[in-house]
C-alpha cells in the first residue's frame, strides 16, 4: 500500500520559513516524479513544485519561485520543500502527491499524502 | 481565477445522474493533454478518480465516467448515492503556462 505521510506543518509569521518533509513507502520512491501541492482553506488545488525521479530537473509554480525549493533523498525516500519568505497567502494545507505517468503520456497524480497544515500570520 | 472552468456546485436525489462539466481552451483540453479528474470528501484529501480522460484506477465504481470533446471534459455520475458528496476537480496541462492546471472545483450535493 502506497503512504505518503507529511510532516513540518505549522505557525509562521510573515517574512518566516518552515521546511516540509514527507516519508514515502509502499512503491518504488526512485523511479517516480513527485510534486508538492497545495490548496488554500476553501479553495481549489495548485501544484507549487514538482521534482524528478532522480533530482535532476526541479518546477516550481510561479507564485513560489525563487522562495521554495524542493528535494528529496532517494536513499530514504523522503522528499522536502523548503519554504522561505512565506507570505499570508502561503497559507494552505500541502500534499505530497505522487506523480504517474500512463501509457498516453499524459501524468496524473495518482496517490496524496493526509496534508500538512502552514498557517502564515501574525 | 482558475485556468479550468467548473460549475461552483450540482445537486441530485439519491438515484439521478449528474455530470459535471470542465471547460478549457486550446491550450490544455483543446490540446493533446488529457483530462484527469478527482473526488475530495469532506476533511480528506483528493483521490484520483478518472484517469485519461475516461479511465477508472482500480477500484472506483464504474457509476463514475468520463469523456472529452474538444475543450469540454465532463464527469458523470449515476446512480447517484449519498456517499458521492464531495468536491471534484479536473485536471490537465497547459502549453501556454507550462503546468498543470485545475479546475475550481464543483461541491456535489445529494
Amino acid at each position: 500500500e502506497v503512504q505518503l505521510v507529511e510532516s513540518g506543518g505549522g505557525l509562521v509569521q510573515p517574512g518566516g520559513s518552515l521546511r516540509l518533509s514527507c516519508e514515502a513507502s509502499g512503491f518504488s520512491f526512485r523511479r517516480d516524479w513527485m510534486s508538492w501541492i497545495r490548496q488554500a482553506p476553501g479553495k481549489g488545488l495548485e501544484r507549487v513544485a514538482n521534482i524528478k525521479s532522480d533530482g535532476s530537473e526541479k518546477y516550481y509554480g510561479g507564485s513560489v519561485q525563487g522562495r521554495f525549493t524542493i528535494s528529496r533523498d532517494n536513499r530514504k525516500n523522503s522528499l522536502s520543500l523548503q519554504m522561505n519568505s512565506l507570505k499570508v497567502d502561503d497559507t494552505a494545507i500541502y500534499f505530497c502527491v505522487r506523480d504517474v505517468t500512463y501509457a498516453s503520456g499524459s501524468y496524473a497524480f495518482e496517490n496524496w499524502g493526509q496534508g500538512a497544515v502552514v498557517t502564515v500570520s501574525s | 481565477q482558475s485556468v479550468l472552468t467548473q460549475p461552483p456546485s450540482v445537486s441530485g436525489a439519491p438515484g439521478q445522474i449528474v455530470t459535471i462539466s470542465c471547460t478549457g481552451t486550446s491550450s490544455n483540453l483543446g490540446s493533446i493533454y488529457a483530462v484527469h479528474w478527482y473526488q475530495q470528501l469532506p476533511g480528506a484529501p483528493p483521490k484520483l478518480l478518472i484517469h485519461s480522460n475516461t479511465i477508472r484506477p482500480s477500484g472506483v465504481p464504474d457509476r463514475f465516467s468520463g469523456s472529452k470533446s474538444g475543450t469540454l471534459a465532463s464527469l458523470a455520475i449515476t446512480g447517484l448515492q449519498a456517499e458521492d458528496e464531495a468536491d471534484y476537480f479536473c485536471q490537465s496541462y497547459d502549453s501556454g503556462l507550462r503546468n498543470v492546471v485545475f479546475g475550481g472545483g464543483t461541491k456535489l450535493t445529494v
